[in-house]
């Protein structure tokens, strides 16, 4: 998984409770994403980053807010979980000129 | 216009038949349309990528063909195998700013019958 590691893997949370995915690489990539997969709806981008402290919306921003303080960790926080964040969280790394994202393992989240 | 329809949901293939799947877009500032693929359990995997200016390309037993007047492109996997049994997705590459978002489409979950 091209030095990306996700944490945690698995994750069962109640409604209303705070929760904090991350992603860490060792590739040094300059452009890290967070997505979600559902069944029905692929791949949707949450939120991206294109450098340490720069991070920008996607198109299923709402609910979750992102944080970047050093290249390799890119940390994706549900303030206050509900039920329809319940989903496959993926992270991918890019290098912006080489034109390929490298996917995470993913984490599956399930909100009760 | 952000959208990639794609198509079948499903397909079932026999050991050595050729699986197609397609992909429709309307946004024109797309410029670059990976496919992925994706096992169960995995995260995606770059698969074969297509700059619009290419009307083909071919990387062993895979091939993008691309209509950019049409604004469609497709996945032909020839002598499909069993260990291909895995979910497809195209997408496409929008470039904004320096960085680049990917759009998926809703994914082609591919069955090879041995």
């Amino acid at each position: 998984d091209a030095g990306i590691t996700q944490s945690p893997r698995h994750k069962v949370t109640e409604t209303g409770t705070p929760v904090t995915l991350r992603c860490h690489q060792t590739e040094n990539h300059r452009y890290m994403y967070w997505y979600r997969q559902d069944p029905g709806h692929g791949l949707r981008l949450i939120h991206y980053s294109y450098g340490v402290k720069d991070t920008d919306k996607g198109e299923v921003s709402d609910g979750y807010s992102v944080s970047r303080s050093k290249t390799e960790d890119f940390l994706l926080t549900l303030e206050s979980a509900t039920s329809s964040q319940t989903s496959v969280y993926f992270c991918a790394i890019s290098e912006g000129v080489v034109r390929t994202q490298y996917f995470g393992p993913g984490t599956r989240l399930t909100v009760l | 216009q952000q959208q990639v329809k794609q198509s079948p949901q499903s397909l079932i293939v026999q050991k050595g038949g050729i699986s197609i799947i397609n992909c429709a877009y309307e946004n024109t500032a797309f410029d670059y349309f990976p496919w992925y693929q994706q096992f169960p359990g995995k995260g995606p995997a770059l698969l074969i990528a297509i700059r619009p200016d290419v009307s083909e390309k071919k990387e062993g037993r895979f091939t993008i063909s691309f209509n950019k007047s049409a604004k469609q492109f497709s996945l032909h996997i020839m002598d499909s195998q069993p260990g291909d049994s895995a979910t497809y997705f195209c997408a496409a590459t929008l470039t904004q700013g320096g960085s680049e978002k990917l759009v998926f489409g809703k994914g082609t979950k591919l069955t090879v019958n041995p």
